[in-house]
């Protein structure tokens, strides 16, 4: 099956910083989701993106397909960006989300 | 309310027993999941519905797991004989599922521990 590798695993920001997180993925997609997992566990939508680019306030998200990969941008970050950040990926026609282990981020005050 | 919803939202069973955990989902969406999540972990694949039918089990662990959806709206996750290493957050999610767009929303949980 697909593999779906995020990086990094980990990071800890002050607040205000801005960063990137990564997902790569083995096989050409047709749907791609970034959900945000809140410290209560609550898996909270993000971005539809199987390609191009969107943005939604501080966040926005690029996925380039042919080169397997997708970004996620936060900007200005605030301590209520903490939580993981996972991206799921659908490949091969099929409607099961392969998700990756996730970015674990931490905004200090 | 407009979102999926899971109940209950925590469970604590013994070792050897029965649970059922039940999932709400939005209105209308014709396809709905169930996943298992471990601390640490990505949500990993259990069972997929559309409609009333299971169109792909292939994640469910066992056959102490089973699930159904018998009108096409709330489903239903069984576990038989419950095990130590069953204690996880279960989480389920629908979407319209309409041609390719598959655009999932998810509900917030169910936290079972088996003791």
């Amino acid at each position: 099956g697909i593999q779906v590798e995020q990086s990094p695993p980990d990071l800890i920001l002050q607040e205000g910083a801005n960063s990137t997180l990564r997902c790569n993925f083995s096989d050409s997609v047709n749907n791609l989701q970034w959900f945000h997992q809140n410290p209560w566990g609550q898996l909270i939508n993000l971005f539809y993106i199987p390609s191009g680019t969107k943005q939604n306030g501080r966040l926005s998200a690029t996925t380039v397909a042919t080169e397997r990969y997708s970004l996620l941008y936060i900007s200005s970050s605030q301590t209520t960006d903490s939580g993981v950040y996972f991206c799921a990926v659908e490949s091969g026609g099929s409607y099961i989300p392969t998700f990756g282990r996730g970015t674990s981020l931490i905004v200090h005050p | 309310g407009a979102g999926v919803s899971q109940t209950p939202s925590n469970k604590v069973t013994e070792k050897g027993k029965y649970v059922e955990l039940r999932c709400d989902p939005i209105s209308g969406h014709t396809a709905l999941y169930w996943y298992r999540q471990s601390l640490g972990q990505g949500p990993e694949f259990l069972i997929y519905f559309q409609g009333t039918g299971a169109a792909d089990d292939s994640g469910l662990p066992n056959d102490r797991f089973f699930a159904v959806r018998p009108e096409g709206s709330v489903s239903t996750l069984k576990i038989q004989r419950t095990e130590r290493g069953d204690s996880a957050v279960y989480l389920c999610a629908s979407s319209s599922s309409k041609s390719s767009y598959n655009e999932q929303f998810f509900g917030p949980g169910t936290r079972l521990t088996v003791l």
